[in-house]
């Protein structure tokens, strides 16, 4: 079976903070894709990032960057120099198992930015 | 340019009516999947294909029925509503249905009294 652990619900920073949102998961396999998701106050759902079980390079786009540690299972979300745009839901979800075709969600953690 | 498209967009129903969620892509992609949105419960899979003619459950499965008949098409059926079934209905497709990315439609927000 596998899970996703958001155990922060919501977290409310002041405009500028720098702000770690994070994620566990829980898989037996040994491939498996890790993805972030943003849905903003309007609802729609985007894409941030997919990252594959062999690839612990931490990847960083502009004021966003991502820490992937296997041996914590955890794929990290840091937003650096918050705005008030980025406030929003995000979640962290987990591909994993050949021929399940299922991407489990986190629960989500809700991010207010406070200007 | 339409992507995913879900319809309707928003919906009332009573208890113990029927109807139907369409979901149609134009990216000609082989996956689809409808997840519910549930406040403090994320996104949960209700059911899924993996192509045309194809479905599979998800983790809450009961009380929804689909079709793929065709490959752009996913529907999504409640025969008897239930006011546990009042949520925001995401469809997604995907072309790769291991490591893809989903590309999610608005949502289909579900009222049922």
């Amino acid at each position: 079976a596998q899970k996703v652990t958001q155990a922060q619900t919501e977290i409310s920073v002041v405009e500028k903070e720098d702000v770690t949102l994070d994620c566990v998961y829980e898989t037996r396999d040994t491939t498996y894709y890790l993805f972030w998701y943003k849905q903003p106050p309007s609802g729609e759902l985007v894409f941030l990032i997919r990252r594959n079980s062999f690839d612990e390079q931490n990847e960083i786009s502009g004021r966003y960057s991502w820490n992937f540690q296997k041996s914590t299972s955890s794929f990290n979300f840091t937003i650096t120099a918050s705005q008030v745009v980025d406030s929003a839901v995000y979640f962290c979800a987990l591909f994993s198992g050949a021929g399940s075709y299922q991407l489990t969600f986190g629960k989500g953690t809700k991010l207010s930015v406070i200007p | 340019n339409a992507g995913v498209t879900q319809t309707p967009k928003f919906r009332v129903l009573k208890t113990g009516q029927s109807m139907t969620l369409l979901c149609a892509q134009d990216m000609n992609h082989e996956y689809m999947y409808w997840y519910r949105q549930d406040p403090g419960m994320g996104l949960r899979l209700i059911h899924y294909s993996v192509g045309e003619g194809t479905t599979a459950k998800g983790e809450v499965p009961d009380g929804y029925n689909v079709s793929r008949l065709k490959k752009q098409n996913f529907l999504l059926g409640l025969e008897s509503a239930a006011p546990s079934q009042t949520s925001v209905y995401f469809c997604a497709t995907t072309s790769d249905g291991y490591t893809g990315e989903l590309f999610f439609g608005e949502g289909s927000r579900l009222t049922v009294l």
